[in-house]
């Protein structure tokens, strides 16, 4: 499984894009990518999942570049409600299989 | 309402006691699976399971047992458990969305071990 590597920690302010990026040097042909949202004390939430180019949904973007070995999921206009841990995910199956989250990346928005 | 139950939602016990925490979908996923989560450590994987009566360890299974016999439920079992195993513990249900899987997660259980 490709390892992953976030930023520890961002801040931002409302209003703001915010861009997380994460490393996945080691990511095979067939991995693909998930991310994910978790609030204190409440299990993680799917955002958006993609294998490669551009992907968007109601509520983020994800971009992963050619060679795949990063991506980066783009938040437009974020709140004090966005304040949470964003987690990068590379899976190897597209069935599901093992799975293992990086340490995440605690983004703080103040106002 | 699609969701992932678990219970109970907390839980103290004693060292080497059995326990059992239970995990139910109501969205007939193929895929389950158990997670711990302990402070600077992350999520961490415990067992997962892609069908009924097909389970496989994660990256932490040490102490625990999970069952698959039916398809909406996927319980954790502490034969004997350990002040070790004090955590926070996730299920986790997935269907299979665009290129991967898509994970929906249940509230918690967070476990205290005397």
């Amino acid at each position: 499984l490709a390892k992953t590597t976030q930023p520890i920690s961002m801040d931002s302010y409302e209003g703001q894009e915010v861009n997380i990026t994460c490393s996945h040097n080691n990511i095979a042909t067939n991995d693909y990518i998930t991310w994910y949202q978790q609030f204190p004390s409440q299990g993680p939430r799917f955002i958006i999942q993609g294998y490669k180019t551009k992907v968007t949904n109601e509520v983020a973007s994800l971009f992963i570049p050619a060679d795949r070995k990063s991506s980066t999921l783009s938040l437009p206009r974020v709140s004090l409600s966005d304040t949470a841990v964003y987690y990068c995910l590379v899976g190897e199956d597209n069935q599901g299989g093992k799975l293992i989250f990086g340490q995440g990346t605690e983004l703080s928005v103040k106002p | 309402e699609a969701q992932v139950t678990q219970n109970p939602r907390y839980l103290i016990t004693v060292t080497g006691k059995k326990l059992t925490v239970t995990c139910s979908q109501n969205m007939n996923h193929e895929y389950m699976s158990w997670y711990r989560q302990d402070p600077g450590l992350g999520l961490r994987q415990i067992y997962y399971s892609m069908n009924v009566e097909v389970t496989d360890k994660g990256d932490v299974p040490e102490g625990y047992k999970v069952s698959r016999k039916e398809k909406r439920n996927f319980p954790l079992i502490l034969e004997s458990p350990s002040p070790n195993q004090t955590s926070l513990y996730f299920c986790a249900s997935g269907r299979i969305a665009g290129p991967g899987l898509e994970q929906y997660f249940g509230p918690g259980t967070r476990l205290t071990v005397t």
